[in-house]
């Protein structure tokens, strides 16, 4: 059974503040990682994706993969109350293959 | 960028009948199409995945009788909920796949909120 794990929250920072948000996957065989993040009621929205060891970096985005611990995360600098939603940690062993996605964090960025 | 569309976004059906929703790439040829159901506060769990022209693979638990799955072109799949429950009251998404894959390889439509009375 293939999971992903992430800590549902609520993560509590105050604007401007960087927020850490972390996933494991148990599939050594995973090859994709991606963010999504999703507003109540609405569908998912791409954030990022990484597929190499070491950060990657999207204004103010950066996600960070190491392999060798399974353990994928996002931060984000500058956390603005716009910001406040659930981020989904996703994965897949394959290009192609369906995402296998975590429970979600729920981020309240306070004004 | 790859769009898809998805319809209805709300419905809300009695008890014993069927609901059918629509999901179609407006700009692209969704070669594989991924359905997910989602509860209040729970992941996107994975239904069954389907590829234009063939039969759709169901995960497990998912009763390929009660939802109905067709990817008859590359521009449209439908999800048929059949003889709905209340517990089937949930949120569909579907994700799309187009032929050049790649970071955005996959695009959701805007989601339907099943409301079973």
């Amino acid at each position: 059974q293939k999971e992903v794990e992430q800590n549902s929250g609520p993560l509590s920072v105050p604007e401007g503040a960087i927020a850490s948000l972390n996933c494991t996957y148990s599939d050594r065989g995973s090859q994709s990682f991606f963010w999504y993040r999703q507003y109540s009621g609405k569908s998912p929205e791409l954030i990022m994706s990484i597929y190499s060891n070491g950060d990657k970096e999207d204004g103010r985005f950066t996600a960070q993969l190491n392999k060798a611990s399974q353990y994928v995360s996002l931060l984000i600098r500058d956390s603005q109350p716009s910001d406040s939603a659930t981020y989904l940690c996703a994965v897949n062993d394959q290009a192609g293959t369906a995402l296998i996605f975590g429970k979600g964090t729920t981020l309240s960025v306070s004004s | 960028g790859a769009v898809v569309s998805q319809h209805p976004s709300r419905v809300i059906c009695k008890s014993g009948t069927s609901v059918k929703i629509e999901c179609r790439s407006l700009d692209f040829q969704a070669t594989t199409m991924f359905w997910y159901r989602q509860f209040p506060k729970q992941s996107l769990m994975l239904m069954a995945t389907s590829n234009e022209g063939s039969k759709a693979t169901y995960e497990q638990g998912v009763e390929k009788d009660k939802f109905l799955i067709n990817h008859a072109s590359l521009t449209l799949s439908t999800l048929t909920v059949t003889s709905a429950h209340p517990e089937d009251s949930s949120f569909y998404i579907c994700s799309a796949r187009d032929r050049t894959g790649g970071d955005y390889g996959y695009t959701f439509g805007s989601g339907t909120r099943l409301t079973v009375v």
